[in-house]
């Protein structure tokens, strides 16, 4: 059974960059047909879904955010990395690592809080 | 982006009761080559990430109760819970996985009365 493990700073400074791992462990990041995704959810508020990176490297993010989002994958630790650029209050959230099978989202992350403030 | 709107924003209803949540995407979300509609509901319960519940709008997950279905196709879509269960509150989201940005529906709440 695989499982992911969010971890990075809770706190950021505006216009600073978030940076956020996920740790894979049951499984690897570099097999299978699997797209290791991020997706955000502001406090009370419903998903948001930022992007993936195939296990080829290649990635897809949500145009809303396309500027500013980076996903890489780092095979020999076995994990993937999000990092989002210029952050605003609007970026606060709680941040969700997940794996998707063609469009099937069936194993995430507990998340993890990163809240962007002064 | 497709846009998915989720109807009601909350719901209650009774233990043992039926709970209907409906689902509208902006476009259809059915892939013509396959006949498959890929659209998704997941179970958000506090504190917890979200659950996949059914998948292609009527499969269920393996290990979901079988008071879980799903319906539709196209643009409309309905997740029926039956004989509600104390451990069926929660948020439920629809999502569509037809094309990126996957996009989710704003959540129903469902509460017991």
């Amino acid at each position: 059974q695989v499982q992911l493990q969010e971890s990075g700073p809770g706190l950021v400074k505006p216009s600073e960059t978030l940076s956020l791992t996920c740790t894979v462990s049951g499984g690897s990041v570099s097999s299978g047909n699997y797209y290791w995704t991020w997706i955000r959810q502001p406090p009370g508020k419903g998903l948001e879904w930022i992007g993936y990176i195939y296990n080829s490297g290649s990635t897809k993010y949500n145009p809303s955010l396309k500027s500013r989002v980076t996903i890489s994958v780092d095979t020999s630790r076995n994990h993937f990395s999000l990092k989002l650029s210029s952050v605003t209050a609007a970026d606060t959230a709680l941040y969700y690592c997940a794996r998707d099978r063609e469009g099937l989202l069936n194993d995430w992350g507990q998340g993890t809080l990163v809240t962007v403030s002064s | 982006d497709i846009v998915v709107t989720q109807s009601p924003d909350s719901l209650t209803v009774s233990l043992g009761e039926r709970a209907t949540i409906n689902c509208k995407s902006s476009q259809s979300v059915l892939f013509s080559s396959n006949n498959k509609n890929y659209l998704s509901w997941y179970q958000q319960k506090p504190g917890q990430p979200p659950k996949l519940l059914i998948y292609w709008a009527s499969t269920r997950q393996s290990g979901v109760p079988d008071r879980f279905s799903g319906s539709g196709t196209g643009t409309d879509f309905t997740l029926t819970i039956s004989g509600l269960q104390p451990e069926d509150v929660a948020v439920y989201y629809c999502q569509q996985d037809y094309n990126t940005p996957y996009t989710f529906g704003q959540g129903t709440k469902l509460e017991i009365k």
